[in-house]
């Protein structure tokens, strides 16, 4: 099974700021990396796919790098609605998720 | 605009079977260009996938569910659904239906585009 740790484990910054969030796999899962966005009573909210490539609908502030056993979700300057739990998962193998990053307004 | 609802009990004892179903509108599941799954979220804890399916093919699961897991499609209703047997208060969780499009062939190696809102099952004696 593929481990994914993300880090930090709760960032809190001020709306306008730069977000910041890692993932990194325990063995390398290419570029089969997505991202999530998770709010209580929403649906989950797909953002980033294949480690760059943003889902439909999702705004430019929202990008993704990395690839091998390394990625960044950056939020380049975070508005109100960013506030949230993030997830990264990995398509290579069998697929699996990260514990998550819980992003609060500082 | 597509839309996928969880709909199914919220409360179960210990060693009975959960049956979730998951509703979708806007597209139809028979679709060849998507595949249909199911992950879980327990309280406190991280993203679980639980398995994956599609119209033209066999379902997919997690090894560490497989045992009492069983995924089907029913066409006639475009509903998906999820039975777990033997439940205990480990499978207490939110559990979100998701489309996931066909950009791999092996049906679980693929991300999900679209989920639903997630319905919470607890089981408890």
């Amino acid at each position: 099974e593929i481990v994914l740790t993300q880090s930090p484990v709760t960032l809190s910054l001020s709306p306008g700021e730069r977000a910041t969030l890692s993932c990194r796999a325990s063995q390398s899962v290419s570029s089969y990396l997505a991202w999530y966005q998770l709010k209580p009573g929403q649906a989950p909210r797909l953002l980033i796919y294949d480690a760059s490539n943003r889902a439909t609908g999702i705004p430019a502030r929202f990008s993704g790098s990395g690839s091998g056993t390394d990625f960044t979700l950056t939020i380049s300057s975070l508005e109100p609605e960013d506030f949230a739990v993030y997830y990264c998962h990995q398509r290579s193998n069998w697929p699996t998720f990260g514990q998550g990053t819980r992003l609060e307004i500082k | 605009q597509l839309q996928l609802q969880e709909s199914g009990p919220g409360l179960l004892k210990p060693s009975e079977t959960l049956s979730l179903t998951c509703t979708v509108s806007g597209a139809s599941i028979s679709s060849s260009s998507h595949f249909w799954g199911w992950i879980r979220q327990p309280p406190g804890k991280g993203l679980e996938w639980i398995g994956t399916t599609y119209y033209y093919g066999s379902a997919y699961y997690n090894a560490a569910l497989k045992s009492r897991l069983t995924i089907s499609l029913d066409t006639s209703k475009n509903q998906f659904s999820l039975k777990l047997s033997s439940v205990t208060a480990a499978d207490t969780a939110v559990y979100y239906c998701a489309r996931l499009p066909r950009v791999s062939a092996a049906p679980e190696r693929n991300y999900f585009d679209y989920w639903g809102q997630g319905t919470l099952v607890t089981v408890s004696s």
